[in-house]
């Protein structure tokens, strides 16, 4: 069966320093990968997205950097993180394109930056 | 701009029947999703429309109807596990999901 690491649980980062959240999946083979940021009383916004290894897509401009290094796995990364940075990370993956596209979401890391 | 609206909160009693609706304007359609989060979880994927009528699934069911942009998430029977946040969002023409900010829905005994 399909699973989802992602890690830490909950973070707390002084404003300026930097970031690295890593997500794994297992049991599956060239998942597309995703990381959403959920803040309060919004919308999940998509903050990165690849469907394979080295390929990365954007969604939103800011300080933030993904990378795939390997077929199963996700890292979000920043050089210097910000107030605004605050939120709910959560990674997720799916396979198949188009139309019906389950998502499975990683248990999620609550950052706050002070 | 591309929008899903959805009640903000909603209180029901334990064992009664709630309706959660959701409006979609967006570019294109090419499905809706239901996900169910509780309080600091991971979203969990509930149902999926494409077509418009009503997906029956235990004691959560799933409405669509396309030409009005709507749909809804009918519970049955609420146990109070099912106090979480219901998210409605709908892949539009370039297969990107929009999200709706979520339904907090409060089950009081």
């Amino acid at each position: 069966s399909q699973t989802i690491h992602q890690w830490p649980a909950t973070l707390v980062q002084p404003v300026g320093s930097p970031l690295s959240l890593e997500c794994t999946v297992e049991g599956t083979s060239n998942p597309n990968l995703y990381w959403y940021r959920q803040a309060a009383g919004r919308g999940l916004q998509l903050l990165f997205y690849s469907v394979g290894i080295g390929q990365i897509s954007s969604e939103v401009p800011q300080n933030l950097s993904a990378s795939r290094p390997q077929d199963r796995q996700f890292i979000l990364s920043s050089k210097k993180l910000l107030l605004s940075d605050s939120g709910f990370y959560l990674c997720a993956w799916s396979v198949g394109t188009g139309g019906f596209e389950k998502l499975f979401f990683g248990s999620g890391t609550q950052l706050s930056v002070l | 701009g591309q929008n899903i609206d959805q009640p903000t909160e909603m209180t029901a009693t334990e064992g009664a029947i709630v309706q959660i609706n959701c409006t979609y304007q967006t570019s294109g359609f090419n499905g809706l999703f239901w996900y169910q989060q509780h309080a600091g979880e991971a979203p969990t994927f509930l149902s999926y429309n494409v077509l418009d009528g009503l997906e029956e699934k235990g004691r959560f069911s799933s409405f669509l109807s396309r030409s009005k942009g709507y749909s809804y998430l009918l519970l049955k029977e609420l146990q109070m596990k099912d106090s979480a946040s219901y998210l409605c969002a709908v892949m539009d023409s370039n297969y990107q999901l929009i999200w709706g900010a979520g339904t907090k829905l409060i089950i009081k005994p």
